[in-house]
């Protein structure tokens, strides 16, 4: 069975803080990551993605995530975060090239002032 | 123009009931998918469309259908709603190859009744 695991349900944080959200995924095959973020009242939209080459790669806003093939993880970092960072953060996963996209089930980060 | 557009915004169904839901796209994205999505749960893949090509889930396979007529029009179809339809049905779009990036609309809430 493919899954997608992301531990933490919420997070909190302050303003400036940083913030690591977690997303674990089963290996098998060549594999596609990405992350989504989900203001409130908004459709969910493309933060970055990682096929292959280097495995830290950067997204919009300061974000970046780093493959691990051996920890089967693809976390999201971002060194200080905003308030208007606080949104929900979907991690998404394709194995083999197939066109099928899996979401993990989120993340909701708060960011207090 | 980058955005997924989805109709309505809101849908009541009664229970037994048929429903279609609407979502388009200028982009001329090959790939058109759709997704339920409830509170606190993963974005789960119901079907999408290759070019013309259908492929639903296994374990949707019975409950939806969907139509493209044209590269920027796709339905979701619902024979006969059930309670457990009541959820948000988000659309999304993608270009050609198997690694793109996801274009999502706002959703559609669907309230079975």
């Amino acid at each position: 069975t493919q899954t997608v695991s992301q531990s933490d349900a919420h997070v909190t944080v302050f303003e400036g803080d940083s913030v690591e959200l977690r997303c674990n995924y089963s290996y098998g095959g060549s594999i596609y990551l990405s992350w989504y973020i989900q203001h409130h009242g908004h459709g969910l939209q493309f933060l970055l993605k990682y096929y292959s080459g280097n495995p830290v790669v950067q997204g919009v806003n300061g974000f970046e995530a780093e493959f691990s093939k051996s920890d089967s993880s693809f976390h999201l970092r971002k060194a200080s975060v905003h308030w208007s960072d606080s949104a929900v953060y979907f991690c998404a996963v394709s194995w083999n090239s197939n066109n099928r996209i899996f979401f993990g089930d989120g993340t909701q980060l708060v960011v207090k002032p | 123009d980058t955005t997924v557009k989805q109709n309505p915004r809101y849908k009541l169904a009664r229970v037994g009931k048929p429903v279609n839901l609407i979502c388009s796209q200028t982009m001329n994205h090959d790939t058109m998918y759709w997704y339920q999505k409830k509170p606190n749960q993963a974005p789960k893949l119901l079907l999408f469309y290759y070019d013309k090509i259908l492929n639903r889930e296994a374990d949707t396979f019975e409950k939806f259908q969907s139509s493209r007529p044209n590269n920027s029009f796709c339905s979701l179809y619902i024979g006969s709603a059930g309670l457990e339809y009541s959820a948000m049905y988000l659309c999304a779009s993608s270009p050609r190859g198997p690694n793109e990036r996801l274009f999502f609309g706002h959703g559609t809430k669907l309230s079975v009744l």
